[in-house]
């Protein structure tokens, strides 16, 4: 069965630092989303990406964040000046139009 | 606003017993309604989705769900548990007429089981 993959799995930065987390989506879907859970918390939605631009942010996507999807098959989110409380596990996920999201297995950011 | 809430942060239970794990929803217009499974160092993965039709929806691993639209709820159960099923437990939802197909997830179950 096709799946989401994302990488690296785990990330290690400096405060200050710009991270990029990577995700391939499957191949056939048009919507990607980014969600993030920092630990002992809940899964929360962080922006909605379709037709090549975003569709939708929270108010946690502020503008240290940004999404791209660079050449079809990749979706990225770069934190350009990473801060403590952006330790979480980010979650990539995609659909196909009326289909339940696909998640990758995450990328845990740790941001000392 | 949408807001799904699990009642329960964690469950412990047996090997072989029943479990019940509760989920209810706020929301002014229809929603879809899932369960997600996330096993330790893993991604989130589907057990189940409510869309329409027969409220109760069947899902992996022997996993079933109730659709309660007057008690706003969709608790998820299984009638024998195994060791491997011990894991967090998310259930989630999105307005059916949304665009964005954005779900809002409960703050989770962590599962538990003994032997």
């Amino acid at each position: 069965e096709p799946e989401v993959t994302q990488t690296p799995s785990h990330q290690v930065t400096q405060m200050g630092q710009e991270v990029i987390l990577r995700c391939v989506p499957i191949s056939n879907h048009l919507y990607f989303y980014w969600y993030r859970q920092i630990l002992g918390q809940k899964v929360e939605f962080l922006v909605s990406f379709y037709n090549n631009e975003i569709s939708e942010k929270s108010e946690i996507f502020d503008d240290q964040f940004s999404v791209e999807r660079p050449d079809g098959s990749n979706f990225t989110l770069k934190i350009r000046s990473t801060k403590l409380e952006d330790s979480a596990m980010y979650f990539c996920a995609s659909r196909a139009g009326g289909s339940p999201l696909h998640f990758g297995n995450g990328t845990r950011l740790t941001v000392t | 606003a949408q807001s799904v809430t699990q009642l329960d942060s964690q469950v412990p239970v047996f090997e072989e017993a029943p479990v019940e794990l509760r989920c209810n929803y706020s929301s002014s217009v229809s929603v879809y309604l899932f369960w997600y499974v996330q096993y330790p160092n893993q991604g989130l993965q589907l057990l189940l989705k409510y869309l329409s039709g027969s409220t109760l929806v069947k899902g992996i691993n022997g996993f079933e769900a109730e659709f309660n639209k007057s008690q706003t709820s969709f608790h998820l159960r299984k009638p024998s548990v195994h060791i491997s099923d011990t894991a967090e437990y998310f259930c989630a939802g999105e307005n059916s007429g949304g665009s964005n197909y954005k779900l809002t997830f409960g703050k989770g179950t962590l599962l538990t089981v003994n032997p």
